[in-house]
């Protein structure tokens, strides 16, 4: 799998949009993107993924560059219940689940 | 909404000793992972079943961790004898396909003294 660089921390203010960048530049054709959040004490909470197009859900964005080398999580009106580490990985079609690596994530401060 | 239970949620345990963690997926995932986790780091995967089938257990520490998954349901990882550097966080996931987004307990947070 791919691997992936996510800024360490980053803030934001409460009611804002909360733009987590992560690069890719090595992902593969077959490889999706998926984001993960932890907050403290509590285990990863699946967020969304996506393969080349643009996803939306409840919980947030994912915008994905046309050359697929990186991709940004949006969160459009944050809370400080947003708190959390931000988990950007990548993993191909055929890779099961656990495989993931989840590396260090961004650790996201949403302020009042 | 269905969740993935564990427990105990916190463990004390004394080095040498043996310690279990238990897992129960969400109904229906056939797939069910361990991971542990380091204060400050990500979760790294220690085993995967697929129904009651070890597919990966290449990152765990055979010597002295085992899991077992005897019906294809719930699970259990065991530790023993117990290192002080086994503290850590202690999470199970499940997914309902081995390619589908896996689904995380809230984890046992185990500390060995």
């Amino acid at each position: 799998d791919a691997k992936t660089t996510q800024p360490t921390s980053m803030d934001c203010a409460e009611g804002r949009a909360a733009n987590l960048p992560c690069n890719h530049s090595t992902i593969s054709g077959n490889e999706y993107v998926y984001w993960y959040r932890q907050i403290h004490s509590q285990g990863p909470q699946y967020i969304i993924h996506g393969l080349k197009n643009n996803e939306t859900n409840e919980m947030a964005s994912l915008i994905i560059t046309e050359d697929r080398k990186s991709s940004t999580l949006i969160l459009p009106h944050a809370t400080l219940r947003d708190t959390a580490v931000y988990y950007c990985i990548v993993r191909g079609l055929n890779t099961n689940a656990g495989k993931s690596t989840f590396g260090d994530g961004t650790t996201l401060t949403v302020k009042p | 909404e269905a969740e993935v239970a564990q427990s105990p949620r916190y463990k004390i345990t004394e080095k040498s000793q043996a310690v279990a963690f238990w897992c129960d997926p969400i109904s229906g995932h056939a797939t069910l992972y361990w991971y542990r986790q380091i204060l400050g780091q990500g979760p790294e995967l220690l085993v995967q079943f697929q129904d009651e089938s070890v597919v990966d257990d290449s990152q765990l520490p055979k010597d002295r961790f085992s899991a077992e998954r005897l019906k294809g349901v719930d699970s259990t990882l065991k530790i023993q004898p117990a290192e002080l550097g086994d503290s850590a966080m202690y999470l199970c996931a499940s997914s309902l396909a081995r390619q589908g987004p896996a689904f995380f307990g809230q984890g046992t947070r185990l500390t060995v003294v």
